[in-house]
């Protein structure tokens, strides 16, 4: 299985500020990563896919980069409500897996 | 729009076997090129692939759950189904039923997850 590994796992952050998620994979899987949002008792929400597309609907402030086997989700601007939950996804081959998640939380 | 529902128990017992059901909307489970897959989170993690079944019927397995997932697809009713036998407590978990999609190798709609608790 491909493992993958988010960092931080948590993070405090203020209105406004640049946050940036990072998550890395134990073999490469090109760019066929993706990253969720996830609030408490919701489904997780796509936020990106194939590494850097933006998926239909997401604000612009969301933005993903990397290929292989380092990725990083960054929020240009934090807004109130961007504190939940992320998640990064590797669709690479089977079984499909998850990283562990990043909260972010407010400061 | 499309919009997918889980349904089924919310409370199984120990050695039974779980299942769940996923009504989708909006959209053809036939649709080429779909997945039609399930995951589980327990408290405070983050989700487990379960599997999928293909647009075309043929699924695929997490092997650490293969031996007890079975997944089926119902053109008919538009819908796709999870069933895993011998269930135990660390099986107690949020269910989601999800599409991902083939262009862009992402999961793109989720049903909103459904609770399912193992106890005697």
């Amino acid at each position: 299985d491909i493992q993958m590994t988010q960092s931080p796992s948590s993070l405090s952050a203020s209105v406004r500020d640049r946050v940036t998620i990072t998550c890395r994979a134990s073999q490469t899987i090109r760019t066929y990563l993706s990253w969720y949002q996830q609030k408490p008792g919701k489904a997780p929400k796509a936020l990106i896919y194939g590494a850097t597309s933006l998926q239909s609907g997401v604000p612009s402030r969301f933005s993903g980069s990397g290929s292989g086997t380092d990725f990083t989700l960054t929020i240009s601007s934090l807004q109130p409500e961007d504190f939940a939950t992320y998640y990064c996804l590797q669709t690479y081959n089977t079984p499909r897996t998850f990283g562990q998640g990043t909260k972010v939380e407010i400061k | 729009q499309v919009q997918l529902q889980e349904s089924g128990p919310g409370l199984v017992k120990p050695s039974e076997t779980l299942s769940l059901t996923c009504t989708v909307s909006g959209v053809s489970v036939s649709t080429p090129r779909s997945f039609w897959s399930w995951s589980r989170q327990s408290p405070g993690k983050g989700p487990e692939w379960i599997g999928y079944i293909y647009y075309s019927g043929s699924p695929n397995y997490n092997p650490s759950l293969k031996s007890r997932v079975t997944m089926s697809l119902d053109t008919s009713k538009n819908q796709f189904s999870l069933k895993l036998s011998s269930v135990t407590a660390a099986d107690t978990a949020v269910y989601f039923c999800a599409r991902e999609n083939d262009d862009g190798d992402f999961f793109d709609y989720w049903g909103q997850g459904t609770l399912v608790t193992v106890s005697a």
